[in-house]
């Protein structure tokens, strides 16, 4: 069974500063994907960055990158430069592409507040 | 381009009443999903529809759950009769392609009392 952690139920950046979001997995699968969505006070989630397990490179999306660490089944989110507009929630979400799985197992979520 | 839209925003009911949440996802986009998320636990994944057709319910609760997307645009989602432990935040999804990254909605927020 695929297992999305996200171990920071809070985090604090000051604005212009770099900050990381943790997200661990767990599957058993070789071929899956990896998401990042944020969610604004307003409701939506809003996607901001795709990592597929085959992928040699680290995504990267304008300030957003992810670190991904195969071995260790960690798909960090690190935001650089923050704004006080990342203040939202951020949730790491998992895809098993090998069984065709359409669905998304999502974590817990971190709220990000960026202080001015 | 307008994105996924759902309706209402937030809806109160009493315990045993129904409740019909509306998904309008971003036009063209054949695929469709539904989640949930229960206060203080992670997102949940209800649905998939494929057009019109349920590719995969294997996230539904229980019966009294049922979805529909006639002519596979729009979709509901019919909660009958509501329990207190449906209260949370429905999300609805929409993407061009499988596998692809999704357009989330804004949510509803379903309470029930």
């Amino acid at each position: 069974a695929q297992k999305i952690t996200q171990t920071q139920p809070g985090m604090f950046v000051q604005e212009k500063e770099a900050v990381t979001l943790d997200c661990t997995y767990d599957t058993s699968d070789q071929s899956y994907g990896l998401f990042w969505y944020k969610q604004p006070s307003s409701g939506e989630m809003i996607f901001l960055i795709y990592q597929g397990s085959y992928d040699e490179q680290n995504a990267t999306e304008g300030r957003y990158s992810l670190n991904f660490q195969k071995a260790r089944k960690s798909a960090n989110l690190v935001i650089s430069a923050s704004q006080l507009g990342d203040s939202a929630m951020y949730f790491c979400a998992m895809r098993d592409l090998q069984r065709g799985a359409n669905n998304l197992f999502f974590g817990t979520g971190t709220r990000l507040t960026v202080i001015p | 381009e307008a994105g996924v839209t759902q309706f209402p925003s937030h809806s109160v009911i009493e315990k045993g009443q129904t409740v019909t949440l509306r998904c309008d996802p971003i036009s063209g986009h054949d695929n469709l999903y539904w989640y949930r998320r229960v206060m203080g636990k992670e997102i949940k994944f209800l649905l998939h529809f494929v057009k019109e057709s349920k590719q995969d319910e294997s996230g539904m609760p229980n019966n009294r759950f049922l979805a529909e997307r006639t002519g596979g645009t729009y979709s509901t989602l019919k909660v009958q009769p509501a329990e207190l432990e449906d209260s949370g935040v429905y999300f609805c999804a929409s993407s061009q392609e499988q596998g692809a990254g999704a357009f989330f909605g804004q949510g509803t927020r379903l309470t029930v009392v």
